[in-house]
C-alpha cells in the first residue's frame, strides 16, 4: 500500500516568502506528525494532529510557521516569511493511533532552502 | 520538554566489528524506539522497548531499556556495510504520544 507521501521534494526560495509544504498520509492513519530535521541531525517536533481534537502546536518555532490538517487526512505546513534558519527538511509522518508504541510511518520529506 | 542525549555522534567502523549507540537522558520515558535513516529517506522503525529492562534481538542487531528508563543502547554485532546510515533514538513521554528524539549516530561501515 502507499505510504506517507511529501511534496515538493524539494523547494528553493528566498528570503521573507511565503511556502507551503503538503503531507499525505497513510489512508486510514488518524495522527499526524511534523518534525524539521537539519542537515545529519534529530528531528524536532513541530506539531501533532490527532483525530479531531485540537493539536499540538507546541512545538512551532514562532508564530510564523502554521498547519492545518483538512478532512483528517492531508495536511499543510505553512512558513510565512521564510528566513535562511528555516532551511531544513521537514518530515511527515502518520499512525494509527495516538499512543506512543504505535508506529510513525515517515514520509521522505520536503528540503527546504532558503536564500 | 525532556532532552535525549545520543553518543557516539559519529562512528566509523570496519567490517566485521561490533559497536554500541548510547541513548540518555534524566527523564522517564514511558517507551522507547531506535530509527534508521538512510539519506533522502524519512527514519524507519526499528524496534520498540516499553519495560524497563527489556533486551530485543533483531538479527544481529539488540537493544536494550535501562531499568530506570531513562536510557537505552543499541548494539550491532559484526557490523556490515548495508548497516550504514543514521540512528536515532526517540522516546516518548509518560503523557501524550509526543516523540523526543536524540541527536542520532551517523554509522559508517567501511568494507
Amino acid at each position: 500500500g502507499a505510504g506517507v507521501s511529501q511534496s515538493p521534494s524539494n523547494k528553493v526560495t528566498e528570503k521573507g516568502k511565503d511556502v507551503e509544504l503538503r503531507c499525505d498520509p497513510i489512508s486510514g492513519h488518524t495522527a499526524l506528525y511534523w518534525y524539521r530535521q537539519s542537515l545529519g541531525q534529530g528531528l524536532e517536533f513541530l506539531i501533532y494532529f490527532q483525530g479531531n481534537s485540537a493539536p499540538d502546536k507546541s512545538g512551532l518555532p514562532s508564530d510564523r510557521f502554521s498547519a492545518e490538517r483538512t478532512g483528517g487526512s492531508v495536511s499543510t505546513l505553512t512558513i510565512q516569511r521564510t528566513q535562511q534558519e528555516d532551511s531544513a527538511v521537514y518530515l511527515c509522518a502518520s499512525s494509527s493511533g495516538p499512543i506512543s508504541t504505535d508506529t510513525q510511518y515517515f514520509g521522505p520529506g520536503t528540503r527546504l532552502t532558503v536564500l | 520538554t525532556q532532552l535525549l542525549e545520543q553518543s557516539p555522534q559519529f562512528l566509523s567502523i570496519q567490517e566485521g566489528e561490533n559497536l554500541t549507540v548510547y541513548c540518555n537522558s534524566s527523564s522517564v520515558f514511558s517507551s522507547l524506539q531506535w530509527y534508521r535513516q538512510e539519506p533522502g529517506e524519512g527514519p524507519v522503525l526499528l524496534v520498540t522497548v516499553v519495560t524497563g529492562g527489556e533486551v530485543k534481538k533483531l538479527k544481529r542487531l539488540t537493544f536494550q531499556f535501562g531499568d530506570a528508563r531513562k536510557d537505552s543502547s543499541l548494539h550491532i554485532t559484526a557490523a556490515q556495510p548495508g548497516d550504514t546510515g543514521l540512528y536515532l533514538c526517540a522516546g516518548a513521554e509518560t503523557s501524550g504520544s509526543r516523540l523526543t528524539f536524540g541527536e542520532g549516530t551517523q554509522l559508517t561501515v567501511n568494507p
